[in-house]
């Protein structure tokens, strides 16, 4: 199993600022995801972090506005950039291990955003 | 693209009762499906996770099953305690797996003394 922890836990921001939000696991991973969770929807993928190289969005997502770090094997950032309301979400990060045949998603408590 | 939709939307059971919370999906090309349990101000928890390959898993009061053909999954939950209120998602991975999960949008469940 892995064990997942995101800072902070909850935030609230005014327009226009960035938030950094910091995942880190207790055992290392290839890669880890970043998600949102907008109120009364369910959870989109916003990009994959691979140790080493760029992260890879989703269709809907940009680097500029969701700029993520990966400096190893078990830490990762989303930074959300220049915030709007619509940026009122519940962010997750995420891991995949494999033991075995089986590949089971871990994923941490998440931070509770509200942007003002 | 593949969606996913959870029936009901909220439900309300007394303690003791069984009860089944549906799972469909549109596109039958899927690597696993995944029950997660997500609590307020938690994460997600892991529940249950069938392979495209099996019909069904158990974990001790749960029970998923899976019809890839026609789309669907189910997740029983026998003698409801109070302590299973939360809400529940699933969620399938496509093929060749990995972590581009598709979640529904969940079933909120609260089971009341």
């Amino acid at each position: 199993s892995a064990v997942i922890s995101q800072k902070p836990s909850r935030d609230i921001c005014q327009r226009g600022t960035s938030l950094t939000i910091q995942c880190q696991v207790d055992s290392q991973v290839t890669m880890m995801f970043w998600y949102r969770q907008q109120p009364g929807q369910s959870l989109t993928l916003i990009a994959t972090a691979n140790q080493g190289s760029e992260a890879t969005y989703e269709s809907g997502f940009v680097i500029d506005k969701f700029p993520i770090s990966r400096p190893n094997l078990t830490f990762s950032t989303l930074t959300v950039s220049n915030m709007s309301p619509e940026d009122s979400s519940i962010y997750l990060c995420s891991v995949d291990l494999i033991t075995g045949v089986q590949e089971t998603q871990y994923f941490g408590p998440g931070t509770r955003l509200l942007v003002l | 693209k593949q969606e996913v939709t959870q029936i009901p939307a909220a439900l309300s059971v007394p303690e003791g009762e069984n009860l089944v919370l549906n799972c469909s999906f549109t596109d039958s090309a899927i690597y696993n499906l995944q029950w997660f349990r997500q609590d307020p101000g938690k994460g997600l928890t892991s529940l249950l996770l069938i392979q495209s390959s099996q019909r069904e898993q158990t974990s001790g009061r749960l029970n998923a099953s899976l019809d890839k053909s026609s789309g669907r999954s189910t997740l029983y939950i026998a003698a409801s305690q109070p302590g299973d209120s939360a809400t529940y998602l699933c969620a399938v991975s496509p093929p060749g797996g990995g972590n581009k999960l598709t979640f529904g949008t969940g079933t909120q469940l609260k089971v009341e003394l």
